[in-house]
Order: C-alpha cells, then sequence, then structure tokens
C-alpha cells in the first residue's frame, strides 16, 4: 500500500457519460498529480495541484477538469466520454511543489473502461 | 515544451543477460528520476539523481546522469525475471514545473 488512495479501482460506463475519480494523498502530502496511460502508452501528465491551487497544466482535455479540496483530496471529472477515454488514471502525490525535487507517489490507479 | 526521450521503447532478454535504458532531453535537467511498474502495477520510484555525473548503484542496477544533465540511463546487470516491468525515467521542468515522463522501456525476461 502506497499510502494514496483511488477510487473506484474499476469503472465502466457508456460514452457520452460524466464520471468523478477521486484521490486521497499520502499523508503529509500536498501536492497531488493525475496522469493518464493508455494502453501500451506512457504516463501523460493530466494537471497538478499544490494546496487546493492548480499548479501545473498538461494535455487535459477541455472535457476534463479537477480540483483539489481542502481536505487535500483530489477529484478528476471527465465528461462526454469517448471511446478514446478509455484508459488507466494515476493519482500521484508528493511533499512540496515546485522546481525542488519532489518524488512521486503513485496510487494503484483507476481502470476507465468506456463502451 | 520540455520533451523527454527514451529508447529502446521494449528490449526483450534471455535471464542473465544485461540490459540498458538511456533518457535524453534536449534541454538541461535539474535532476531525473526513474521509476519502475510491473505488469498491472503502478509505478514506483527508485532513484533520483542531480549531479552531474552522478552514478548510484542500487543492487543490480546502476543509474547515471550525464556531465551535461541531460541525459541518463538505468543498466541492470545479470537480469532475472522480476526485473520484468517497463522502466520510466522523469524529469521536472525547470520553466512549467510539470514532471514529465519518458515513454518507458518495457523489460521482458526469458527465463
Amino acid at each position: 500500500d502506497s499510502g494514496v488512495t483511488q477510487t473506484p479501482k474499476h469503472l465502466i460506463t457508456a460514452t457520452g457519460q460524466r464520471v468523478t475519480l477521486r484521490c486521497s494523498p499520502r499523508s503529509g502530502d500536498l501536492s497531488v498529480y493525475w496522469y493518464q496511460q493508455s494502453l501500451d502508452q506512457g504516463l501523460q501528465f493530466l494537471i497538478q495541484y499544490y494546496n487546493g491551487e492548480e499548479r501545473a497544466k498538461g494535455n487535459i482535455l477541455e472535457r476534463f477538469s479537477a480540483q483539489q479540496f481542502p481536505d487535500l483530496h483530489s477529484e478528476l471529472n471527465l465528461s462526454s466520454l469517448e471511446l478514446g477515454d478509455s484508459a488507466l488514471y494515476f493519482c500521484a502525490s508528493s511533499v512540496a511543489a515546485g522546481a525542488g525535487a519532489n518524488v512521486l507517489t503513485f496510487g494503484a490507479g483507476s481502470r476507465l473502461t468506456v463502451l | 515544451g520540455q520533451q523527454v526521450m527514451q529508447i529502446p521503447q521494449y528490449q526483450h532478454v534471455q535471464e542473465g543477460e544485461d540490459f540498458t535504458t538511456y533518457c535524453n532531453s534536449s534541454t538541461t535537467l535539474s535532476n531525473i528520476q526513474w521509476y519502475k511498474q510491473r505488469p498491472g502495477g503502478h509505478p514506483v520510484f527508485l532513484i533520483q539523481l542531480v549531479k552531474s555525473g552522478e552514478v548510484k548503484k542500487q543492487k543490480r542496477l546502476t543509474f547515471q546522469f550525464g556531465e551535461a544533465k541531460k541525459n541518463s540511463s538505468l543498466h541492470i546487470t545479470a537480469t532475472q525475471t522480476t526485473d520484468v516491468g517497463t522502466y520510466f525515467c522523469a524529469a521536472r521542468s525547470s520553466n512549467t514545473g510539470k514532471l514529465i515522463f519518458g515513454q518507458g522501456t518495457t523489460l521482458q525476461v526469458k527465463p
């Protein structure tokens, strides 16, 4: 157990639907990252939050949004789902944000299947 | 934007053979990290390199950071079946702060 909790572990839904993925960071970590990993693909950076504020944005689609709450948990909202959104979505947390040396601790991921 | 290129994409080796994956950046990196993802698992942090020319070892794994801090390598000596997985390098952009991962090298080890 890495200490980063992601729910749900698996999710199957239909095109056009909306889902919410949830992440609880490791205790003491203020920064949360979201990554998308499609089949045989690398880790695509979506977005990063630090202590409730958006810190960095990657190739996140406009149909996707995220936020980090005062208790530091984060949610990734995916709407108007398309077949191509099927992927493994990882949340990771780290102690601090910024240009320093931050090690990421990953959760087990949420596997989304869009039919 | 900053890109981190990793080669090869796949590598099949016989158990006992050595393995190396390379990570290259067009820009100077402040540091580089390596992660391992086992099949069906999540990425797990292995090591971080910060200094120019730095070399670190973890048992059969040797990590190097280039003198110009633009490239890095991970070398595994005498691979074992437990080494199977995908190895990712990751670097943080000094401009944007984003932590960018290489595409990963998937290692298969034949017993």
